[in-house]
């Protein structure tokens, strides 16, 4: 099977601009998560989408949003982009494993200037 | 409410000499646990995991790690490390939550193999 998938895989914007990333998870798998990594926070889980339904979220503000295709591939938003959002963003799927086990994608690295 | 502390933020290790890299969670529930490994401009991989069982779980690569729940450790520990392990460690926790499981990953620690 193929793994997850992001893109791009690097992107820069400038302060104010909006960015949307996309994932595409492991066939057959429904829940998308989505996580920003940063040298100084480490990892924080933004939000979880399962059948084009937001499941859970993180503590980011609404500037952060995201949706789920009927195909689970799912898009991430994100508007007014501000320095500190400069980090990589990670996407992972799962399959419904107990546990909750993750499958990462490679991520994106956002340069805010 | 969960959380997961990895004790050390680096370990360095010369080549085929033990490791062992900590970790620590709290949780009012009960939880799985993971370690996934990172390495350079790359997504996490899943190391292994502790589902219920034997509380000893060991990965393909040579890694162990022992749950101890009176504790609440989770330690990932390694005999002998070769120079590609050198990689940032991920101690995570999840529990159930409403049909999904919400995970919770600690800091990290970098695991620097040296020659």
């Amino acid at each position: 099977k193929a793994g997850v998938t992001q893109t791009p895989r690097y992107l820069i914007k400038t302060r104010g601009q909006q960015v949307t990333l996309s994932c595409s998870p492991i066939s057959g798998h429904r829940s998308v998560s989505w996580y920003q990594q940063t040298p100084g926070q480490g990892l924080q889980f933004l939000f979880e989408y399962f059948s084009e339904t937001q499941r859970n979220k993180g503590n980011f503000p609404g500037r952060f949003s995201g949706r789920q295709f009927s195909n689970s591939r799912s898009e991430m938003n994100v508007s007014t982009l501000e320095l500190g959002d400069s980090a990589l963003y990670l996407c992972a799927s799962s399959g419904g494993y107990e546990g909750g086990e993750q499958y990462f994608g490679p991520g994106t690295r956002l340069t805010v200037t | 409410a969960q959380s997961v502390t990895q004790l050390d933020s680096q370990v360095p290790v010369f080549e085929e000499a033990p490791v062992e890299l900590r970790c620590n969670y709290s949780s009012s529930v009960s939880v799985y646990l993971f370690w996934y490994v990172q390495y350079p401009n790359q997504g996490l991989q899943l190391l292994l995991k502790y589902l219920s069982g034997s509380t000893l779980v060991e990965s393909i690569n040579g890694f162990e790690a022992e749950f101890n729940k009176s504790q609440t450790s989770f330690h990932l520990r390694k005999p002998s490390v070769h120079i590609s392990d050198t990689a940032e460690y991920f101690c995570a926790v999840s529990r159930a939550s409403g049909g999904s499981y919400i995970p919770t990953f600690g800091r990290g620690t970098s695991l620097i193999v040296h020659p």
